[in-house]
């Protein structure tokens, strides 16, 4: 499961709130992503990071930023969460083979 | 990346053979099939990859047609905790961080019957 961490592994919070969700991994990866899973959406791309300081947008980006200061942490963040973020949260990581790994995912609920 | 084509839904009988199936007909030389399973609440996990030959690990067997355009997971011997939604990915090989980006479609419900 290439160490992968996530916290908090649930969150209820209210609309307008900022929230943050960490990705922690111990393996020393290069690439990191952020996913959320909705019914009937499957797992969409929010952004990614290629490294310290380097990251990207995924598909569905607007509302969130992230950030990655360590290459073990990978820091997603709803500036202000509203009921459509409301979701299950995965962040993943790339080994050296191409495969990725996923961590246990956050459940997020924004009332 | 390529698109799979995958039944909705399987059953298999605990200790049978699963072998489930996905069509990747527009599939290029350079793209590698993938599988990765997603038991309920929680995170998707790898199982096998392949780019042309059969590949064998300690989770599956992944079969590919000669022309690429349709590949077999084969789950030895199912157990009930083999339950899951499988999912066939297709993706090209490479560096950079958009080519690890892994787009997941709604996959096959296996379930296991005992």
């Amino acid at each position: 499961d290439a160490g992968i961490t996530q916290s908090p592994r649930h969150k209820v919070t209210e609309t307008g709130t900022p929230v943050t969700l960490r990705c922690h991994q111990t393996e020393n990866h290069r690439y990191m992503y952020w996913y959320r899973q909705d019914p009937g959406h499957g797992l969409r791309l929010i952004h990614y990071s290629y490294g310290v300081k380097d990251t990207d947008k995924g598909e569905v980006s607007d509302g969130y930023s992230v950030s990655r200061s360590k290459t073990e942490d990978f820091l997603l963040t709803l500036e202000s969460a509203t009921s459509s973020q409301t979701s299950v949260y995965f962040c993943a990581t790339v080994a050296d083979t191409y495969e990725q790994y996923f961590g246990p995912g956050t459940r997020l609920t924004v009332t | 990346d390529a698109k799979t084509t995958q039944p909705p839904s399987m059953d298999c009988a605990e200790g049978r053979a699963a072998n489930l199936p996905c069509n990747h007909s527009t599939i290029s030389g350079n793209e590698y099939v993938y599988w990765y399973r997603q038991i309920h609440s929680q995170g998707p996990q790898y199982i096998i990859h392949g780019l042309k030959n059969n590949e064998t690990n300690e989770m599956a067997s992944l079969i590919i047609t000669e022309d690429r355009k349709s590949s077999t997971l084969i789950l030895p011997h199912a157990t009930l905790r083999d339950t899951a939604v499988y999912y066939c990915i297709v993706r090209v090989a490479g560096s950079g961080g958009s080519n690890y980006k892994l787009t997941f479609g709604k996959g096959t419900l296996l379930t296991v019957n005992p």
